[in-house]
């Protein structure tokens, strides 16, 4: 009965080599949210879905894309991976932006070698 | 700017209390969330407050003060499994979910 589901868990690429993660859900949830959190730090948002609306944080780097093709799926693409990049990407979910809780998948753990 | 502040870690004993701090200075507030995160997993929903008070949820409860822009989350009868860390996150006005970088919370026997 998974709801938000990221392949893969675990991921290691090269540097510079592109990398994409892919989160399914089967909440029908209008709203995905791509999320990178670094050790002991708080989740930092990449971009979110509403529905089709792609909105991209100020901050974050252009090495990151992502992509919905449809409700149930979003990916994140990572260009040109660095060192930097190396984290736990987090995809969560939510019905609605307002004041729903959101729900994660397990995460991606990347490592950039 | 936006700010959440939390412990960074605390210790506490199986079956006592704990209380976990959190506050916030934020454009707007649109309600506070706790989620708990155990170590190399996602975090999992809590609680939720967008009124002032006290919201009791088995052993863990949590408490809003809007003006004084300070949340905590109460643990009651602590068990090893409550070891995790606790991330406090507030909705601003722009319902955009502003987090906290979490308490990491060591239970001991």
């Amino acid at each position: 009965d998974a709801m938000v589901i990221q392949n893969p868990r675990y991921q290691v690429t090269q540097f510079g080599k592109p990398v994409t993660l892919s989160c399914s859900q089967t909440l029908n949830h209008n709203v995905m949210y791509w999320y990178q959190q670094k050790s002991s730090q708080a989740p930092k948002l990449l971009f979110h879905y509403y529905d089709k609306d792609f909105n991209n944080e100020a901050d974050t780097p252009d090495n990151f894309q992502s992509r919905r093709p449809n409700t149930s799926f979003c990916f994140l693409d990572i260009r040109s991976p660095g060192l930097g990049d190396a984290a736990m990407y987090l995809c969560a979910t939510s019905r609605d932006r307002e004041a729903d809780e959101q729900y994660f998948g397990p995460g991606t753990r990347l490592t950039v070698t | 700017g936006q700010n959440i502040d939390q412990p960074t870690e605390m210790t506490a004993t199986e079956g006592a209390i704990v209380q976990i701090n959190c506050t916030y200075q934020t454009s707007g507030f649109n309600g506070l969330f706790w989620y708990q995160q155990h170590a190399g997993e996602a975090p999992t929903f809590l609680s939720y407050n967008v009124l002032d008070g006290l919201e009791e949820k088995g052993r863990f409860s949590s408490f809003l003060s809007r003006s004084k822009g300070y949340s905590y989350l109460l643990l009651k009868e602590l068990q090893m499994k409550d070891s995790a860390s606790y991330l406090c996150a507030v909705l601003d006005s722009n319902y955009q979910l502003i987090w906290g970088a979490g308490t990491k919370l060591i239970i001991k026997p």
